[in-house]
């Protein structure tokens, strides 16, 4: 495609289950970002995947968040027994690599909310 | 501590005027700072990007401005329209590491006819 995607747009979850948000970065992005958005907030960095390196896990808020990119491309952030302040959006951006002027494209989010 | 201040939260103002929207950081060593656009339910876009040399930017009806000495920067609106309505954010690079942006909170802008 010709933008970031993401899946599914909106997502209701029950307190205490696990959900699954999938972002398709810009093909040919070797570095794909994951970001939350509360209410009222700026971004919140998350992860960061770089090619085959190991991820940059520094951001993730708990041991219940993981995320992985397969094939260097898809990648799927994981909330596991979600609580009501996991509610957000959820932002996925990708770029192209080589200096920090690259812009960032952001997919579209999914908005996450946990009753 | 890097950090990236906006002002104002949110502003309202009428179609077809002008307004100014400020960001203020702390952030070093400074790469570069972007001013994105945030539709409702969309993700951010960037509109402008300046590095340190640069001290304004246009992009159509909208001019951004960097100060690097103060570590100010603006965003101008001209001749607002409806579709300005968003949220504008300012985001300053660092030149090292993989999470090297940092994100201001945001100006709400709403353009009422």
């Amino acid at each position: 495609g010709a933008g970031v995607s993401q899946s599914p747009s909106n997502k209701v979850t029950e307190k205490g289950k696990d959900v699954e948000l999938r972002c398709d970065p810009i093909s040919g992005h070797t570095a794909l970002y994951w970001y939350r958005q509360s209410l009222g907030q700026g971004l919140e960095f998350l992860i960061y995947f770089q090619g085959n390196s190991a991820p940059d896990k520094s951001g993730l808020p708990s041991d219940r968040f993981s995320a992985e990119r397969t094939g260097g491309s898809v990648s799927t952030l994981t909330i596991q027994r979600t609580q009501q302040e996991d509610s957000a959006v959820y932002l996925c951006a990708s770029r192209t690599t080589g200096t920090a002027s690259y812009e960032q494209y952001f997919g579209p989010g999914t908005r996450l909310t946990v009753t | 501590k890097n950090q990236v201040e906006q002002s104002p939260q949110s502003l309202i103002i009428l179609e077809g005027k002008n307004c100014t929207l400020q960001c203020n950081y702390t952030v070093s060593p400074f790469s570069n700072l972007r001013w994105y656009k945030q539709d409702t339910g969309r993700g951010p876009v960037s509109l402008t990007i300046m590095t340190f040399s640069e001290n304004t930017k246009s992009n159509g009806r909208y001019t951004a401005t960097l100060d690097a000495d103060t570590k100010q920067s603006s965003l101008h609106i001209t001749a607002s329209q409806l579709s300005d309505s968003a949220s504008y954010i300012c985001v300053v690079s660092v030149e090292t590491g993989a999470n090297n942006l940092f994100f201001g909170t945001g100006t709400r802008l709403t353009v009422i006819p």
